[in-house]
């Protein structure tokens, strides 16, 4: 158990639907990041949030938001939705914020699986 | 942060030990290396990284040459719960981590 917790595990819904997929690093962690993993794709880097702010971004679309409040917990909104958006979405979390010389390894929640039909 | 590459696919014995090397020829002197693996669709799980000196813990060992060109993740004991694909990272900030295809370990009864 990695302490990152993320929910739903399990979401399907249809092209042009909105989603929030949400996540809870673990107890202490400041950072938290997504990555998506499709099967033609591999898993890519989106976004990093640290303490509320954004921190770095990676491939994400515009139609891809996402948001860290105050307890820390993080949202990612997937809206106007595609069917290459199915994948499986991993929320990761780290101590610190990242950055040259950093020295931290990133825990990895067991994802979220989003299905478009 | 630096390419790596792996190769594709490896089996082990169950009880022998796994090999798993990486190469990251274009390695900077600020990045760290990160072994992660990803048992069929779980999130991938940390298993070690390192600088320069070789690391260990309970889960693996870390060798990386004098060089840092290239290093291997030693899974002592393979077991078939070990069956899975092993990422290696290269990386100097700790947070845009790039995962490749990695290399996709058997671990053979």
């Amino acid at each position: 158990d990695s302490g990152v917790t993320q929910t739903p595990k399990h979401l399907i819904t249809a092209t042009g639907q909105r989603v929030t997929l949400r996540c809870s690093p673990r107890s202490g962690d400041l950072s938290v990041y997504w990555y998506q993993q499709s099967l033609d794709q591999g898993l890519q880097f989106l976004i990093q949030y640290y303490n509320g702010e954004e921190r770095a971004k990676g491939n994400i679309l515009e139609r891809f938001s996402a948001q860290q409040f105050p307890d820390l917990h993080s949202e990612l909104n997937l809206s106007s939705l595609e069917l290459g958006d199915s994948a499986l979405y991993f929320c990761a979390s780290s101590p610190g914020t990242g950055g040259v010389g950093s020295n931290q390894p990133q825990h990895f929640g067991d994802g979220t699986r989003l299905s478009i039909l | 942060d630096a390419k790596t590459t792996q190769p594709p696919s490896m089996d082990c014995a169950e009880g022998r030990a796994a090999n798993l090397p990486c190469n990251h020829s274009t390695i900077s002197g600020n990045e760290y290396v990160y072994w992660y693996r990803q048992i069929h669709s779980q999130g991938p799980q940390y298993i070690i990284h390192g600088l320069k000196n070789n690391e260990t813990n309970e889960m693996a060992s870390l060798i990386i040459t004098e060089d840092r060109k290239s290093s291997t993740l030693i899974l002592p004991h393979a077991t078939l719960r070990d069956t899975a694909v092993y990422y290696c990272i290269a990386s100097d900030t700790g947070n845009q981590f790039y995962f490749g295809t990695g290399t996709s370990l058997t671990v053979i009864p």
